[in-house]
């Protein structure tokens, strides 16, 4: 069965700081990748995903991620975070139609 | 696009209570998904619908819950009778189509209190 897992309940990082994002997957063949954002009280947003060709995927926002197959990994970067970045970060893994979800990383921006 | 529509926002209900959520999917969707969201158990998927037909409903809790698409532009998602661990935000989204490579676009979500 598929399942994805995000290490990092939180993370608080500084106003135009770096922020990194770990997602490691479960999965028994090509996944289909996804990462959502959501802010407090709103749905989710989709930022990325990856199912085929290059492995470095650019979203909206400015945030990129990278799919290491040797990993397992999926993670979400930015090179540059504003306070608006705060929110709540979901990797997701799908099989045909069923999205499974990590349990979130809640990013914190402080001034 | 007015993407995907979710009615009521907030719904605060007693125990034993009827509670219906809606939802109106993105225009030429075919594919529409009922989540929930709780601290304990994160978003899971509970029915998914292809074409107005539940395809999958094995993430549906009980009986007390039912879905309906009675047509492309309109779902619900009724519990009966509500109980206090109901309460969670209930999030619809749809997809254009089935497949694993297809974005599904989230609505804002009912946030359910059930007291």
């Amino acid at each position: 069965a598929q399942s994805v897992t995000q290490p990092d309940i939180h993370i608080t990082v500084s106003e135009g700081a770096s922020l990194e994002l770990r997602c490691n997957y479960s999965y028994g063949a090509t996944p289909y990748l996804f990462w959502y954002v959501q802010s407090p009280g709103q749905g989710l947003q989709l930022l990325l995903k990856y199912f085929s060709g290059d492995t470095l995927v650019q979203g909206i926002k400015g945030f990129e991620a990278e799919f290491k197959r040797s990993q397992s990994s999926f993670n979400l970067r930015k090179p540059s975070v504003h306070w608006s970045d705060a929110a709540e970060y979901f990797c997701a893994v799908s099989n045909d139609y069923k999205l499974s979800f990590g349990a979130g990383t809640t990013v914190t921006v402080r001034a | 696009d007015a993407g995907v529509i979710q009615s009521p926002r907030h719904e605060v209900t007693e125990m034993g209570q009827e509670v219906t959520l809606r939802c109106k999917p993105i225009s030429g969707h075919n594919s529409l998904f009922w989540y929930r969201q709780t601290m304990m158990r994160g978003l899971e998927l509970l029915i998914y619908f292809n074409n107005n037909v539940p395809i999958d409903d094995s993430g549906m809790p009980e009986d007390r819950f039912s879905a309906k698409m009675p047509n492309a532009s309109f779902s619900t998602l009724k519990i009966q009778p509500s109980e206090p661990r109901d309460s969670a935000v209930y999030f619809c989204a749809s997809s254009l189509a089935p497949g694993g490579s297809e974005t599904q676009y989230f609505g804002p979500g009912t946030r359910l209190l059930v007291l």
